[in-house]
């Protein structure tokens, strides 16, 4: 079945330490995204990617970095650096940059213990 | 940069009423599309309804049908026969059809809880 798969379900972290969450998606979408979701608030993009070996930087980049080598994943390392790192992560993808429709995964819940 | 509200952080209904979810956006652009997506506790998200700003008659799916009123820049989600599995946060998001990169901008979201 295509679809997009995040792993793992839960993480956790210890402070200073960096995590990578991965992404995966068999659907040959172009473009994939990153969001971060936090209680009572919506989603907020995190990076996005409309092409292999390319991304941007979306409205809360700054402790979090990410790498496009493959069309089918878009791995997301949450750095020390991210102050409150805690939250629930959505990745997503769509057929094109100018998506008329994501498609979203499971999500993976980061807890920094 | 577009901005999405929703006023309504809960609300409640009783199994096959009918209940209708606010939404108000802010943009300066013409060219656009509008989504609602329903997280359910699984907090899988899942695409409700879309809309394209281009369009004057409004989406429905089912059960589910929009009041686009793009002067006012409101896009409501009214849900017809409620149903206890449309227990869910509800989240409208705003694209902007312009831009090259595209930028899903989401809503607070509003918790439904359909009561039996």
């Amino acid at each position: 079945d295509g679809g997009i798969t995040q792993s793992p379900k839960y993480l956790f972290r210890k402070e200073g330490q960096n995590v990578t969450l991965s992404c995966e998606q068999n659907l040959n979408h172009d473009a994939m995204y990153w969001y971060r979701q936090d209680p009572g608030q919506g989603l907020r993009l995190i990076y996005y990617s409309q092409i292999v070996n390319d991304f941007q930087k979306g409205d809360i980049a700054e402790g979090y970095s990410v790498s496009r080598e493959k069309k089918e994943s878009f791995p997301l390392t949450v750095t020390s650096a991210q102050k409150n790192p805690t939250a629930f992560y959505l990745c997503a993808s769509s057929i094109s940059p100018r998506l008329t429709e994501a498609f979203f995964g499971q999500g993976t819940r980061l807890t920094v213990v | 940069a577009q901005t999405v509200t929703q006023s309504q952080p809960e609300m409640s209904v009783q199994e096959a009423e009918t209940v209708t979810l606010s939404c108000t956006y802010d943009t300066s652009e013409s060219n656009y599309y509008l989504f609602w997506y329903k997280q359910p506790p699984s907090r899988q998200m899942i695409l409700v309804i879309r809309q394209e700003a281009y369009k004057q008659q409004n989406a429905t799916e089912n059960r589910f049908s929009v009041n686009f009123q793009k002067a006012a820049k409101s896009f409501s989600l009214k849900i017809s026969d409620s149903q206890l599995g449309d227990t869910a946060m509800y989240f409208c998001a705003f694209m902007n059809g312009e831009t090259s990169g595209s930028r899903l901008t989401f809503g607070e979201g509003t918790q439904l809880t359909v009561n039996p």
